[in-house]
């Protein structure tokens, strides 16, 4: 059974703290998508990561696909309460499946 | 103009009725996908469809059945529901070999 890995499960921060989430698997990704889901809503694309090595910036996000792309880590710098949600890595896998990750819930308090 | 809308936002009922959720996505995108999200919020793909065939078919009961009568459409149908199906079920869509899904705001399913 193909697994993604996401450490720590639970993260409360105050704002304005810097923090990594990590994503790991066994599996090879053609892709590494992230996502973040607020309650009641589905996920929400925030990022594809498609080449080993890759780094991704988005405003205060950076992402980041590990060189055998069997991993990916998410950090935040200067979080904002805003930034609070739970955070979804995804592995495209082939036959056009995608599998999440365990979810990681992210709490920023002002 | 929602990208990919679903309905009913939410379901209750009895166990052993028969219910179906429908799914519909203006974005033009050739696969469409049903995933479970379960009370730990962990989310497992249930089926996919490329204009309109079954692509993934994941081990799901047979009581759950998609039906996809145009690449814009997607339904799941749930025969003999049990108090197990309660869960939260999301649609997605994409365009093939694009990278990023869109999701739907999801049903919650409750069966009492």
């Amino acid at each position: 059974t193909q697994l993604l890995e996401q450490s720590p499960q639970f993260l409360s921060i105050q704002e304005g703290e810097n923090l990594t989430v990590y994503c790991n698997s066994s599996s090879v990704f053609s892709s590494l998508q992230w996502y973040r889901q607020e309650p009641g809503e589905g996920p929400v694309l925030l990022v594809t990561v498609v080449t080993g090595g890759e780094v991704k910036k988005l405003k205060r996000l950076t992402f980041q696909f590990g060189d055998a792309r069997k991993d990916s880590s998410l950090h935040i710098t200067a979080a904002q309460p805003g930034d609070t949600g739970l955070y979804l890595c995804a592995g495209q896998l082939p036959a056009d499946k995608l599998i999440f990750g365990t979810g990681t819930r992210l709490q920023v308090f002002p | 103009d929602t990208a990919v809308s679903q309905t009913p936002k939410y379901l209750v009922t009895q166990m052993g009725n028969d219910k179906s959720i429908k799914c519909e996505q203006n974005l033009g995108h050739d696969t469409m996908y049903w995933y479970k999200q379960d009370s730990k919020k962990f989310l497992k793909i249930m089926f996919s469809y490329n204009n309109k065939e079954l692509i993934i078919n994941e081990t799901v009961p047979n009581r759950f059945s998609p039906k996809s009568p145009d690449k814009a459409h997607l339904n799941l149908h749930i025969n003999s529901l049990e108090l197990g199906d309660s869960a939260v079920y999301f649609c997605a869509s994409s365009q093939v070999r694009s990278y990023g899904y869109t999701f739907g705001s999801g049903t919650r399913l409750t069966v009492v």
